[in-house]
């Protein structure tokens, strides 16, 4: 009973470095979606996607990249990581969109050195 | 665009105390409403939903009212015990089903 798992938990990068977040549910979930939660800002949509092929923008996009090639996996990356980027980002996903219940990752803190 | 404003933080309440976390909305149409509740350490949870106007959800003792009129969604428990220390997160769906607004989330801590 995995849910939604995300890896890894912590990870320390250098400006500039990339990185990939992995993301993987096993509930058949059509929808997926990223956000990061920032202190004093709560949980701001990254990207999403409503099935394998198709993305789509959420609230702050900027510095980051998704892909879709399957209905389970969802990875995020991050071509070029800056400071800013330093965060806890959150993967979920859900049955049918954002009106239904969705089901969260446990999270992957990101430093930016 | 759509937003959620919700009650700053942090609350300490005594057990059995009255609980009120104040959350009002910002959006076209006719969003659906949720309460997510974060535990030290862990992803966001489902605490209750509301899809339309005068829906009352209610979960663990937990209740909120969607009120359209106030456009608001306020969230209420009348006795809170230890283990309901978690940040809470009011949060809307947009009409399009697609995107989520969270508020900045309230820090609730009991004592004993």
């Amino acid at each position: 009973n995995a849910g939604v798992t995300q890896t890894p938990k912590f990870q320390v990068l250098k400006t500039g470095q990339s990185m990939t977040l992995q993301c993987a549910q096993d509930m058949n979930h059509e929808y997926m979606s990223w956000y990061r939660q920032d202190p004093g800002m709560g949980l701001r949509l990254i990207h999403y996607s409503v099935g394998a092929g198709i993305t789509d923008q959420g609230e702050v996009p900027n510095g980051y990249n998704v892909s879709r090639s399957t209905t389970e996996d969802f990875p995020l990356r991050l071509l070029s990581a800056a400071p800013s980027q330093t965060s806890v980002y959150f993967c979920a996903s859900s049955y049918g969109g954002t009106s239904q219940p969705q089901h969260f990752g446990d999270g992957t803190r990101l430093s930016i050195l | 665009g759509d937003s959620v404003t919700q009650m700053e933080g942090p609350v300490t309440l005594s057990e059995e105390a009255f609980l009120t976390i104040n959350c009002t909305y910002t959006a076209t149409g006719y969003p659906s409403l949720f309460w997510y509740v974060q535990y030290p350490g862990e992803g966001l949870q489902l605490l209750l939903k509301a899809t339309k106007a005068d829906d009352k959800g209610s979960n663990k003792g937990f209740e909120a009212t969607y009120r359209k009129e106030t456009t608001s969604f306020h969230l209420e428990k009348g006795s809170v015990q230890v283990s309901d220390s978690a940040v809470y997160f009011c949060a809307l769906s947009d009409n399009t089903g697609n995107q989520f607004y969270f508020g900045t989330g309230t820090s609730l801590t009991v004592i004993p």
